[in-house]
């Protein structure tokens, strides 16, 4: 149980293109999903936080225009990585909890790895 | 907010050895203390995990021992193989606000 699908699994594309990756929970519904950014041999930086019919919240220094969240379902979440460019770079992975509140483990999808050329 | 630090970076046993990793946390609020075993290019997975009410828990070869008092945590691998090698992640955790260590790359050379 507890399965989190992520697609595509990699992107690559053109600076200025817009990319979404999708997020769902396959066999439960997800309260809370939340969009991390992992660089090669690092940690995971946790993006966004984002509950089903309600704004995401963002990180500090996470720009909300440049990488909009949608989580209009329980069990879909989307990131849209607006006019990537090089920089955007990066291996983008989400998760998933499906209770709210305390002591509940997050289960993640695949990620994408996404190349801006 | 909270702070995680892992210790160490790398680690390399013999196959057979035992390893530790250990985690420190700087919110004393925290209560879920997760442990995730990530293999290069896939997702994190969860392998154990701990609640603030209790000190000790183990499943098979695998351990996780917590001090609220001096807010660390460590993850015991006992008899190691080498498909233990992987890059694993410590994280505390209070009401869905987790924070992730910098991880710890475990290699188990046969």
């Amino acid at each position: 149980g507890a399965v989190v699908s992520q697609h595509p699994s990699r992107v690559i594309c053109k600076s200025g293109t817009s990319v979404k990756i999708e997020c769902r929970s396959l066999d439960f519904q997800a309260t809370t999903m939340f969009w991390y950014r992992q660089f090669p041999k690092q940690s995971l930086m946790l993006m966004a936080t984002s509950n089903e019919g309600s704004k995401a919240t963002y990180e500090q220094g996470v720009e909300k225009d440049k990488f909009l969240i949608n989580h209009a379902s329980l069990t879909l979440s989307t990131l849209t990585v607006t006019s990537a460019h090089p920089e955007d770079s990066s291996f983008y992975i989400c998760s998933a909890t499906y209770h709210a509140g305390r002591h509940q483990p997050q289960h993640f999808g695949d990620g994408t790895r996404l190349s801006i050329l | 907010g909270e702070n995680v630090e892992q210790h160490p970076s790398t680690l390399s046993v013999q196959e057979g050895d035992s390893a530790v990793i250990k985690c420190t946390y700087s919110d004393s609020a925290s209560n879920y203390f997760p442990w995730y075993k990530q293999e290069l290019g896939k997702r994190p997975q969860l392998i154990i995990d701990i609640r603030s009410n209790v000190g000790e828990k183990k499943d098979q070869r695998i351990a996780v021992t917590l001090n609220k008092t001096a807010k660390h945590f460590s993850l015991h691998i006992t008899e190691t193989q080498p498909e233990d090698s992987a890059v694993y992640f410590c994280a505390a955790s209070m009401d869905n606000d987790m924070r992730f260590g910098a991880g710890t790359r475990l290699t188990v050379k046969p």
